[in-house]
C-alpha cells in the first residue's frame, strides 16, 4: 500500500524551513528519500533503516520513527536548488518491494 | 553514477502492438523494479525482482509481464499495449539489504496511440 505524504505541496520563501511528512500502515525495514525535477529522474537524497540513526546531509535532515512506521524530511534554510517533487520510498519488513509516495512538490522563490 | 540504462528512451507505439522495454545494470544489485508515473500518481510499482528468476507483482501489473534471466537484466513486457499505458516508465536498481540507495535510470517515454 502506498505511503501517505503531507503535504501535497509547500511553497516558500528562500531561507524559509520546511518539513515533509511520510507515513506508512506497514512496519518498514527502510525509508528512501528522493527529489525529482521536471523531466528527470529522481535523485537519491537520504536512506533511514529500520534501528538506524537520523541520517544528515548538508541542510538536509530525515528521521525515521519505527513505532509509528513515520519519517520525516526536514530542509533547513531552503535554497532555490531544493525546489522539486520530494518523493519517500518505503520497502515493508514483509517483502522486497519499494513503493513511493505521491510526492510533495516543492516551490521555492526568492 | 551508477551503472543503470534503459532503452529505448522513447518509443511511440500503436495500440495492439506487443512492446519490451529493457533495464540494464552493471552495478551487480539485487533487486530491480518498474515503475510507472503519471501526473498525480507518483511512481507505482509494476513489478520486481529479488533475484534472477525471481520477479512479482506491484500494485498495477495487469497488462504487464517481466523476466530477469541475467543478474544485469529486466525486461518489461507490455503483451498488447494500450492508450493507458501511456506512460513514463522508470526502472531502478537497490541492494537495501546492504543499506544501499535505489538508483534510477533516465526513464522511457512510451505513448500508444
Amino acid at each position: 500500500q502506498q505511503p501517505v505524504q503531507s503535504p501535497q505541496a509547500v511553497i516558500l520563501r528562500e531561507g524559509e524551513d520546511a518539513v515533509i511528512n511520510c507515513s506508512s500502515s506497514k512496519a518498514l525495514y527502510s525509508v528512501h528519500w528522493y527529489r525529482q525535477k521536471h523531466g528527470e529522474a529522481p535523485v537519491f537524497l537520504m536512506i533511514l533503516l529500520k534501528g538506524g540513526e537520523q541520517m544528515r546531509h548538508e541542510k538536509i535532515s530525515a528521521s525515521f520513527n519505527e513505532k509509528k512506521q513515520q519519517s520525516s524530511l526536514y530542509l533547513t534554510a531552503s535554497q532555490l536548488s531544493y525546489s522539486g517533487t520530494y518523493f519517500c520510498g518505503t520497502r515493508p519488513d514483509s517483502n522486497y518491494q519499494l513503493i513511493w509516495g505521491a510526492g510533495t512538490k516543492l516551490i521555492i522563490k526568492p | 553514477d551508477a551503472g543503470i540504462t534503459q532503452s529505448p528512451r522513447h518509443k511511440v507505439t500503436e495500440t495492439g502492438t506487443p512492446v519490451t522495454l529493457r533495464c540494464h545494470q552493471t552495478e551487480n544489485h539485487r533487486y530491480m523494479y518498474w515503475y510507472r508515473q503519471d501526473p498525480g500518481h507518483g511512481l507505482r510499482l509494476i513489478h520486481y525482482s529479488y533475484g534472477v528468476k525471481d520477479t512479482d507483482k506491484g500494485e498495477v501489473s495487469d497488462g504487464y509481464s517481466v523476466s530477469r534471466s541475467k543478474t544485469e537484466d529486466f525486461l518489461l513486457t507490455l503483451e498488447s499495449a494500450t492508450s493507458s499505458q501511456t506512460s513514463v516508465y522508470f526502472c531502478a536498481i537497490s541492494d537495501s539489504d546492504r543499506g544501499l540507495e535505489a538508483f534510477f535510470g533516465q526513464g522511457t517515454r512510451l505513448t500508444v496511440v
